[in-house]
C-alpha cells in the first residue's frame, strides 16, 4: 500500500528566508501524481504545487519549488523569501491512476516576523 | 473562492443520528471526491464519484455512503454517528479522474460535524 510520511510536524521560518518541507512517500507504481496543499487557518484547502512522476523536471510556482527525486521517492518543499501568509498547514499528497488520494499528516509552518 | 459548494458549513448532531452532506463541484466538473479531516486520523481519502459512478474506495466506514446525482451534484450520507465522526469534511471536484487531463483538485470549504 501506498504511504506519504512528512516527518517533520512543526517547522519555523524567518520572515524574507528560504524554508524546505520533506515529504517522502512509499509505491510500486511509476505512473501517479504528488502535490502539496496548503491549508491556512480558515481551512481551506489550497493547491500550492503539482508534479506528474514522469517529468524529470521539477515543478516550480513562483516562490514555490519542489525538489522531486523519483528513485528516493522523495518530494520536498522550498518556499523562497516565505511571508507571513505562508503561514498554514502544509500536506504532501499521492495520486496514482486508480484515483487513490494518500495525504500526509502534515507539516505546521510558522512564520515570523 | 474555489467554485466547489458545501452545505451546510456546520452540523451538530447526536450519537445514533443520520445526516446528509451535500456538494456542489465547479461547474464543467464530472469528478467528485470527499475526504475526512479529524485530528487523530488526519485527512482521509473517503470515495471518488465521476459522472455518476463511483470510482475510487478509501477509508469510508459501511455506515458511510455517498451518490452523486444526474445534476453532478453529490451527497455524503452519515448514519448511526458516533462521537469519533466528529471532523471537518470536504468535498472536491476535479474536471478528469486518473492521470488524464488537468488534475487540479478544487476543494469547497468544508462541512464542520460535530457529534454529542
Amino acid at each position: 500500500a501506498q504511504t506519504v510520511t512528512q516527518s517533520q510536524p512543526e517547522m519555523s521560518v524567518q520572515e524574507a528566508e528560504t524554508v524546505t518541507l520533506s515529504c517522502t512517500y512509499d509505491t510500486s507504481e511509476s505512473d501517479y501524481y504528488l502535490f502539496w496543499y496548503k491549508q491556512p487557518p480558515s481551512r481551506q484547502m489550497i493547491l500550492v504545487i503539482r508534479q506528474e512522476a514522469y517529468k524529470q523536471q521539477n515543478a516550480t510556482e513562483n516562490r514555490f519549488s519542489v525538489n522531486f527525486q523519483k528513485a528516493a521517492k522523495s518530494f520536498s518543499l522550498k518556499i523562497s523569501d516565505s511571508q507571513l501568509g505562508d503561514a498554514a498547514m502544509y500536506f504532501c499528497a499521492y495520486k496514482n491512476r486508480d484515483d487513490k488520494i494518500i495525504f500526509g499528516k502534515g507539516t505546521r509552518l510558522h512564520i515570523l516576523p | 473562492d474555489s467554485g466547489v459548494t458545501q452545505t451546510p458549513k456546520h452540523l451538530i448532531t447526536a450519537t445514533g443520528q443520520r445526516v446528509t452532506l451535500r456538494c456542489s463541484p465547479r461547474s464543467g466538473d464530472l469528478s467528485v471526491y470527499w475526504y475526512q479531516q479529524s485530528l487523530d486520523q488526519g485527512l482521509q481519502f473517503l470515495i471518488h464519484y465521476y459522472n455518476g459512478e463511483e470510482r475510487a474506495k478509501g477509508n469510508i466506514l459501511e455506515r458511510f455512503s455517498a451518490q452523486q446525482f444526474p445534476d453532478l451534484h453529490s451527497e455524503l450520507n452519515l448514519s448511526s454517528l458516533e462521537l469519533g465522526d466528529s471532523a471537518l469534511y470536504f468535498c472536491a471536484s476535479s474536471e478528469a479522474p486518473g492521470l488524464a487531463g488537468y488534475n487540479e483538485q478544487f476543494f469547497g470549504p468544508g462541512t464542520r460535524l460535530t457529534v454529542l
